[in-house]
């Protein structure tokens, strides 16, 4: 079946390390995009990607990096810039982002925890 | 995006139906409405959605009212799984895909 993959499922970050987590769709989606959820909260948008080698920040991206090298693959680095990363991290991938009348699907998320 | 306003927590007994509202006053004309549900420690699950008309899937039902203002979606026949919370979003125009969730609504099935 189609669909997003995130690993791992649980991370942990020492203080000054960079992290990365990873992101692989095989539903050749051209939009990719990274959300952050703090507990009780909604999702909150990281940064975005319409198609391969190119990306944009969106409300939050202080701290974070990404690469989109491939379609399938979307890898976020959460940078020891970020100083409070402790969260629930979603991917999620639509055909395009034109695409209105398509659902996001999403991954089963990654969270983030500092030791 | 246009914002979307939410009851904080439902509650529903087991079979029988869960109507979740929605209220979307600032919708704008090319914008869906969305309906996702998260479950604990798990990535939104998409539901359904629509545009003007009331739309059905295996899943749901979704009613939007005639000026768009508002919708309800149905859970027809409720099951302890279906415990979850409900994020209603409206999306679309130059957004670039990006979905603004809110906190949703606590929907809670009791036996």
């Amino acid at each position: 079946d189609g669909g997003i993959t995130q690993s791992p499922k649980y991370l942990f970050r020492k203080e000054g390390q960079n992290v990365t987590l990873s992101c692989e769709q095989n539903l050749n989606h051209d939009a990719m995009y990274w959300y952050r959820q703090d507990p009780g909260q909604g999702l909150r948008l990281i940064y975005y990607s319409q198609i391969v080698n190119d990306f944009q920040k969106g409300d939050i991206a202080e701290g974070y990096s990404v690469s989109r090298e491939k379609k399938e693959s979307f890898p976020l680095t959460v940078t020891s810039a970020q100083k409070n990363p402790t969260a629930f991290y979603l991917c999620a991938s639509l055909p395009r982002t034109g695409a209105l009348n398509q659902p996001q699907h999403f991954g089963d998320g990654t969270r983030l925890s500092i030791l | 995006d246009a914002k979307t306003t939410q009851p904080p927590s439902m509650d529903c007994a087991e079979g029988r139906a869960a109507n979740l509202p929605c209220n979307h006053s600032t919708i704008s004309g090319n914008e869906y409405v969305y309906w996702y549900r998260q479950i604990h420690s798990q990535g939104p699950q998409y539901i359904i959605h629509g545009l003007k008309n009331n739309e059905t899937n295996e899943m749901a039902s979704l009613i939007i009212t005639e000026d768009r203002k508002s919708s309800t979606l149905i859970l027809p026949h409720a099951t302890l799984r279906d415990t979850a919370v409900y994020y209603c979003i409206v999306s679309g125009g130059t957004s670039y895909g990006k979905l603004t969730f809110g906190q949703g609504t606590i929907l809670t099935v009791h036996p």
